[in-house]
């Protein structure tokens, strides 16, 4: 069993949909990061959050410590929201661990 | 916030050669890290290198593979050791700022081994 693990793995929307993208981890955390990378390879840090919610534009993170587990929120769902989507726990010494990520896909 | 360049961003290597990736921060910063990620796989964190000290790495990267250097505060070497085909990647260099609660990746570099 993997540390972080989320769910779903690939997900297709269409234009306008509320989208939520789920995290579990197994191990004690510092902090948990949602990451968004693009088709070109580049990672952008969205979110990083230690207990409640946070809000930017459209995305909305949120986590429960004592459940171990985080969900990010799209609103308002557009094409241009495509992209993979990664959580990652933050452990001892700011080292990251990675789940898998979920691929997104928003239609027209 | 930071931002973080790296060279060369892609490069295609001979087996049994090496390639250094240099990283560099616009921005002093007292961590940066180094991550490996494989075709259609998620990210795994090589080592953390520190400024003045040697690097951590993680368990399954070793040293004489990965050599990493941290002259200074705001760059980074990681060279990939007598390469093999597995080790076709994008490596990845960040740092994170935690007063801003961000963390800042660099555009990677694509290696390919043949």
């Amino acid at each position: 069993k993997n540390e972080v693990e989320q769910s779903p793995q690939n997900l297709t929307a269409q234009e306008g949909e509320f989208i939520t993208i789920n995290c579990s981890y197994s191990v004690g955390i510092s902090a948990l990061h949602w990451l968004q990378q693009h088709p070109g390879g580049g990672i952008v840090s969205l979110f990083m959050l230690s207990s409640g919610k946070k809000k930017h534009g459209r995305l909305i993170a949120t986590i429960n410590i004592q459940e171990k587990h985080s969900s990010l929120h799209i609103t308002a769902s557009h094409p241009r929201d495509s992209a993979v989507y990664i959580c990652a726990a933050e452990t001892s010494g700011s080292r990251l661990t990675f789940g898998e990520g979920t691929q997104l896909t928003v239609n027209p | 916030s930071a931002v973080i360049s790296q060279k060369p961003s892609r490069d295609i290597c001979q087996r049994g050669t090496s390639l250094t990736i240099q990283c560099q921060v616009d921005s002093q910063v007292t961590m940066m890290f180094w991550y490996r990620q494989q075709p259609g796989q998620s990210l795994t964190l090589i080592a953390t290198a520190n400024q003045g000290s040697e690097a951590t790495y993680e368990s399954g990267f070793v040293i004489d593979k990965f050599p990493i250097s941290r002259p200074n505060l705001t760059f980074s070497t990681l060279t990939v050791s007598n390469m093999s085909p597995e080790d076709s990647s994008i490596y990845l260099c960040s740092v994170e700022d935690r007063d801003a609660y961000e963390q800042y990746f660099g555009p990677g570099t694509r290696l390919t081994v043949t």
